[in-house]
């Protein structure tokens, strides 16, 4: 089955404790992306990444990383996480262009005390 | 960047009942979803929808794209049907992606039996 796969999907952590929420994708997409969903701000795009290798900052980039060593993964690491970055994350990715939509993970619920 | 504004913000039905959902956007998109996120979090993907007209059971969508909107007809509701549906928007150049969907705020539905 085609798909984009989060984990974990719920986390709580301590304010300073690193961390990584791993995305992979199954479909050969050259596009991933994260996205941070919050109430009254709606979804804003973190990084995106149109190729291996290839990443990009998006709308809230501040307090993370990411990276493209394959095709497949594009982990979301937080090396120091705050209680801002209390927040629904989701993965999302498309083959790229016109034509083609995204598809979205089921989403990482992250709780930083 | 491109504007994406949903009405209504909220909607109650009863279960039943047909509503329409329209999503309005600032600038000329190559690509156009709807997604529903159901009361998990999760976000499903409803259509893929840059122009014209789909169904796909009791839902349909139409995007006129150039009067820059486009609409999601959910008939025959269901308890089931209840959650926030998302419009969100790409523009692309020369077909390649910018890779960033832009979302609008959402609607509300709440289906009562």
């Amino acid at each position: 089955e085609a798909q984009v796969t989060q984990n974990p999907r719920y986390l709580i952590t301590v304010t300073g404790k690193k961390l990584t929420v791993t995305c992979s994708q199954n479909m050969n997409h050259e596009y991933m992306s994260w996205y941070r969903q919050d109430p009254g701000l709606g979804l804003r795009q973190i990084y995106y990444s149109m190729n291996v290798e290839v990443t990009d900052k998006g709308d809230v980039p501040e307090g993370y990383k990411v990276s493209r060593k394959e095709k497949r993964n594009f982990p979301l690491i937080l090396e120091s996480p705050s209680p801002n970055q209390t927040s629904l994350y989701f993965c999302a990715s498309s083959r790229g262009g016109a034509g083609y939509g995204y598809t979205f993970g089921s989403g990482t619920r992250l709780t930083v005390v | 960047g491109i504007q994406v504004e949903q009405s209504p913000p909220d909607l109650i039905l009863q279960e039943g009942a047909n509503s329409t959902l329209r999503c309005n956007f600032s600038d000329s998109v190559n690509n156009l979803q709807w997604f529903h996120q159901n009361p998990w979090g999760q976000l499903i993907n409803l259509f893929y929808i840059p122009s014209g007209t789909k169904q796909n059971g009791r839902l349909s969508a139409t995007t006129v794209a150039t009067e820059r909107y486009s609409l999601l007809y959910i008939s025959s509701s269901q308890t089931t049907d209840s959650g926030v549906y998302f419009c969100a928007v790409e523009r692309t150049a020369g077909g390649t992606s910018y890779g960033k969907l832009t979302f609008g705020q959402g609607t509300i539905l709440t289906v009562h039996p």
